[in-house]
């Protein structure tokens, strides 16, 4: 079963525009990860938040916290057309991941 | 390279026949996991290593499933008898104990015929 989930399911910008997708997920954890895949790759870690932290940046990357409202958001800013791709959040007590469905993003030119 | 590498990255294979796939995890991380995703889904948690240790088992590993560490390096996942349903993107994943930031392989997609 997948404990996290994305929202919205799918999300068409124009470059240069930002773009801002919502996880949500169930039970407690330690920390939630965010990861892009391109379409059929290989997933790539984007940005790890712990469970104590509420706001972490890396790049044209911001990502939000909020463990009361079981909750993370994933904001990228300047869209670029090279961002179009899935992004999934991933929460993980101990070692597993469990993962939502994922937010496809496009970013037309 | 010193990414998590996997091969094969593609195999076609017929039902009920046996498939293995292998995974190189980073060097320096001693966990290892096997993830299965399926079109539109997310990464699914099928099995983790902790060096040559297997410590957990998802259900969704079922009996025609194995999955070994031999010497806590690489990795191999076998499907014996594969079915239809198997069809799928094995990924590998590998991460150190301190910090649990799991870094993803290319994956093998399975297409049983």
């Amino acid at each position: 079963s997948q404990q996290g989930e994305e929202d919205p399911q799918a999300l068409s910008i124009q470059e240069g525009e930002n773009a801002t997708m919502n996880c949500s997920y169930k039970t407690s954890i330690n920390n939630l990860q965010w990861y892009r895949q391109n379409s059929g790759r290989g997933l790539v870690h984007l940005i790890l938040i712990r469970s104590n932290e509420r706001e972490k940046h890396s790049g044209r990357l911001r990502v939000t916290l909020d463990t009361s409202k079981k909750s993370s958001s994933l904001l990228i800013t300047a869209s670029r057309a090279a961002d179009t791709a899935s992004y999934f959040c991933a929460t993980s007590n101990d070692y597993k991941l469990s993962f939502g469905a994922g937010t496809t993003v496009t970013v037309r030119a | 390279d010193t990414g998590v590498s996997q091969d094969p990255r593609h195999k076609i294979t017929k039902r009920g026949q046996n498939v293995t796939f292998r995974c190189d995890p980073i060097s320096e991380h001693n966990r290892l996991y096997w993830y299965r995703q399926t079109l539109g889904q997310g990464p699914e948690f099928l099995t983790y290593f902790q060096n040559e240790a297997q410590l957990e088992k998802s259900r969704l590993l079922s009996d025609r499933f194995s999955a070994e560490r031999p010497k806590g390096s690489f990795s191999t996942l076998e499907i014996q008898r594969t079915e239809q349903g198997d069809s799928a993107m094995y990924l590998c994943a590998s991460s150190s104990t301190e910090i649990n930031e799991q870094f993803f392989g290319p994956g093998t997609r399975l297409t049983v015929l």
